[in-house]
Order: C-alpha cells, then sequence, then structure tokens
C-alpha cells in the first residue's frame, strides 16, 4: 500500500516561519510534490524533489530525505493569503501520484 | 493556453443515472489522472493514464470507469450514480508540475 502523513493543521502568525512535515511509505518512489489549495479552488503545484536535499523557490522551500522517507515545506514570511492546505503526494513510479491528507494553515495577523 | 479544461462545473444526479465527465489538456501532457476530494479531506486518486492507450486503477476506482480518447482527452464515467459518489472530482495532467482543471461539483441524490 501507499501512504502519507501530515500534520492536520498548523497556526502561524503573519512574518512568521512555518513548517510542515511529511512522512511517507510508498512502492516505486520517484520524488516528493507540494501542492496549495484555496477553499473552493483547485490544487497548485509548488515544488518536486527528486533528490535529497533543500529546494528554494522564494518564500517557500522544500526538503526530501530520501533515507528517511521524510519531507517538509518550508513557508518563510509568512502572509495572510499563505491560508490555504497543503498537500505532499509522492510520484509513484513516474506514473501516478498519491496525495497525503493535507495540512490546514491559518495565518494570524 | 487554457491547461487543463473540465467540464461540467456543476452537476446534480438522481441515484442510478449515468454522466461522463470530460476533460482535456492542451500542454502535450502524457500523463493524466482523475482524482475525487470529499470535504476536509485529500485527493484521492481514481484512476490514471500514463499515456495514450493506457488506463489503471488508483486509490478508489469502484463504481468509475475511464477512457483515454487521445493525448488530450481522458473521461471519467459513472455508470449507476450513488449518493456515496457525491464529491469534488478534479482532473490533471503533468510531466513533473501538476497542472489541474477547475473541478466538478457532484451531487447524487
Amino acid at each position: 500500500g501507499q501512504s502519507l502523513e501530515q500534520p492536520s493543521e498548523v497556526t502561524a502568525v503573519e512574518g512568521a516561519i512555518v513548517q510542515i512535515n511529511c512522512t511517507y511509505q510508498t512502492s516505486g518512489f520517484y520524488g516528493l510534490s507540494w501542492y496549495q489549495q484555496h477553499d473552493g479552488g483547485a490544487p497548485t503545484f509548488l515544488s518536486y524533489n527528486a533528490l535529497d536535499g533543500l529546494e528554494e523557490t522564494g518564500r517557500f522551500s522544500s526538503f526530501l530525505s530520501r533515507s528517511d522517507s521524510y519531507g517538509y515545506l518550508l513557508l518563510q514570511e509568512l502572509q495572510m493569503k499563505d491560508s490555504a492546505s497543503y498537500f505532499c503526494a509522492s510520484d509513484n513510479y513516474g506514473q501516478n501520484f498519491v496525495f497525503g491528507p493535507g495540512t490546514r494553515l491559518s495565518v494570524l495577523p | 493556453n487554457a491547461g487543463v479544461t473540465q467540464t461540467p462545473k456543476f452537476q446534480v444526479l438522481k441515484t442510478g443515472q449515468s454522466m461522463t465527465l470530460q476533460c482535456a489538456q492542451d500542454m502535450n501532457h502524457n500523463s493524466m489522472y482523475w482524482y475525487r476530494q470529499d470535504p476536509g479531506m485529500g485527493l484521492r486518486l481514481i484512476y490514471y493514464s500514463a499515456s495514450e492507450g493506457t488506463t489503471d486503477k488508483g486509490e478508489v476506482p469502484n463504481g468509475y470507469n475511464v477512457s483515454r480518447l487521445n493525448k488530450r482527452e481522458f473521461s471519467l464515467r459513472l455508470e449507476s450514480a450513488a449518493p456515496s459518489q457525491t464529491s469534488v472530482y478534479f482532473c490533471a495532467s503533468r510531466n513533473t508540475e501538476a497542472f489541474f482543471g477547475q473541478g466538478t461539483r457532484l451531487t447524487v441524490v
């Protein structure tokens, strides 16, 4: 089977830094993606890690450790508009990808 | 550049009725996917097509069928709708980064 785990909720204040963790157990693992979804909207791509280490894109960074089956998304300089759900997704055999249950981030003023 | 287009956006069905959800992408992606998302939950993979002419079951395929009509189009069919299929359905296509349609909000009464 395939499973991913994430915290269900995270709360932080504007300007802070927050880390959302993801652990996975999947077969044929190729890489880990992160997606953002605002209420009522479609998921949008944030990052993809195929190799161990940190990938940085503006205020967002993503990390992968294949040996630990673990990754995280780091959001810096939080803004109100970052309030959304964040999903990790495992890329399996380069063919399908399975989502975690999602982490709801609330950014407080 | 339209990306991924899903139709319809909203649908109400009676139990036992059938319908087909349409999805088309214009990014020349080989892989296409159908997900369902229930309130407050993550996205669950229904079926996917890694390339034109192939389809495979995902996590929750029961009650659904798919057709990869050509490289652009991937349809999802509910042969006999049940209330448990009330959900938001998303189509996606990707190389590494996945692009999602805007979703179909389906209610089965």
